[in-house]
């Protein structure tokens, strides 16, 4: 089975900041990963699928991208609405698997 | 739009069977996608349930297959969710969801199902 290891757990950040947030699969796997943002008390929300493609409304501050193994998403110029956790998913032969989650705090 | 909810009982008891519904609102379940179910332990992160193809085929996380079984009636548009012999670590917010090239785009609000006699 592919492993997904996110990083960082926990991350502190200021308005304004530009942040990364990384998801590492333990081999070579394609590019259906997606991300998603996740607030207290609610359903997670869907940000970039397909490693790099933007969701529908996503503010374009969300960026994703893939190097090797390692795929990436960045949130520039950290708005207040941003502090939240972060999770990637990733797909691969019939099974959907989850990060283990990133908090943003301030 | 499409919204998905979620039903079902709140309290099961130890070693029964959680039953939960999806109802879908604004698509048709048999046009496609697969839809899935997603759940999260309290102050623990997201986990893949199982997964299934408008048709009724249907996947499952290993570390649960055993347990879980999905369904569909397209003529109602719900789809569900049966887990059996439940114990507290079933206890957790269960969600369904649409996916969308392979990444779940349109969720339900979640449901607190916990375990416990």
């Amino acid at each position: 089975d592919i492993q997904m290891t996110q990083s960082p757990s926990t991350l502190s950040a200021s308005v304004g900041d530009t942040v990364t947030i990384t998801c590492r699969a333990s081999r070579s796997i394609s590019n259906w990963l997606a991300w998603y943002q996740q607030k207290p008390g609610k359903a997670p929300h869907l940000l970039i699928y397909k490693a790099s493609s933007l969701e529908s409304g996503v503010p374009s501050r969300f960026s994703g991208s893939v190097s090797g193994t390692e795929f990436t998403l960045t949130i520039s110029s950290l708005q207040p609405d941003d502090f939240a956790t972060y999770y990637c998913q990733h797909y691969d032969d019939y099974t959907w698997t989850f990060g283990q989650g990133t908090k943003v705090e301030i | 739009q499409v919204q998905l909810q979620e039903s079902g009982p709140r309290l099961v008891k130890p070693a029964e069977t959680l039953s939960l519904t999806c109802s879908v609102s604004g698509y048709s379940i048999k046009n496609g996608f697969y839809w899935g179910w997603i759940r999260q332990s309290p102050g623990q992160g997201l986990e893949w349930i199982g997964s299934m193809y408008h048709s009724g085929s249907s996947h499952y996380n290993a570390s649960l297959k055993s347990r879980v079984t999905l369904s569909v009636d397209t003529s109602k548009n719900q789809f569900f969710l049966r887990l059996t012999s439940v114990t507290a670590a079933d206890t957790a917010v269960y969600y369904c969801a649409r996916d969308f090239s392979y990444a779940f785009d349109i969720w339900g609000q979640g449901t607190v199902v916990t375990v416990s006699s």
